[in-house]
């Protein structure tokens, strides 16, 4: 079946680096998004994955490991503002609807 | 370049009412993705269009209905309205052409349902 699973909730400090992981099963694969969703707004692009490795863009970077499932979002000097749901989907060559994962909630404190 | 702009943002309605959500997708785009996200869950897909058909839908119920325009633009109808519909409604656009395109939400439009 299709399946993505993600940690419900993290904490990290300010300054410091978290690594948020989204494993998946999927058929048909064609790349996995991160999206930034901050509390009441609308979830904003972060990245997409379509090859193995790293992409860094900035503070964020994201890693695809194919033949593993899975994947990683890496915040760095992390900020009061990055405080935030980081959502993971896929999306499949069959079909044109991205499969979701339920979001980790990123607490950061002082 | 315009984003994609939903009205209205925020609406408050009876039970049994019926409410209908608007959704203008980013210039060039055709495809259009409606969600609905509660307080807590993650993204509930409701159904995606494409030139004008309904390319996939999600399993929600006939109350939960949308169509699309020839120039894209989108719109969703929920009749019989319950107070379990209450929550933030996402459109989201991309270009459509390929599984792996970037989509792009707007600020979505919060429903109550009183």
């Amino acid at each position: 079946g299709q399946n993505i699973d993600q940690p419900t909730e993290m904490t990290a400090t300010e300054g410091a680096i978290v690594q948020i992981n989204c494993t998946y099963q999927t058929s048909g694969f064609n790349g996995l998004f991160w999206y930034q969703q901050h509390a009441g707004e609308a979830p904003t692009f972060l990245s997409y994955n379509v090859l193995d490795g790293l992409e860094e863009k900035g503070r964020f970077s994201s890693f695809l490991s194919r033949s593993k499932g899975y994947s990683y979002l890496l915040l760095k000097e992390l900020q009061m503002k990055d405080s935030a749901s980081y959502l993971c989907a896929v999306g499949r060559d069959s079909n044109y609807q991205l499969i979701w994962g339920a979001g980790t909630k990123l607490i950061i404190k002082p | 370049k315009a984003g994609v702009t939903q009205t209205p943002r925020y609406l408050i309605k009876t039970r049994g009412q019926q409410v209908t959500l608007s959704c203008s997708p980013i210039s060039g785009h055709r495809s259009v993705s409606w969600y609905q996200q509660t307080p807590g869950q993650g993204l509930q897909f409701l159904f995606e269009y494409f030139s004008e058909t309904q390319r996939n839908k999600g399993n929600f119920p006939g109350r939960f209905s949308g169509r699309q325009f020839s120039n894209s633009r989108s719109e969703m109808n929920v009749s019989t309205l319950e107070l379990g519909d209450s929550a933030l409604y996402l459109c989201a656009s991309s270009s459509g052409t390929d599984t792996g395109n970037t989509i792009y939400f707007g600020e979505g439009s919060w429903l109550t349902v009183v």
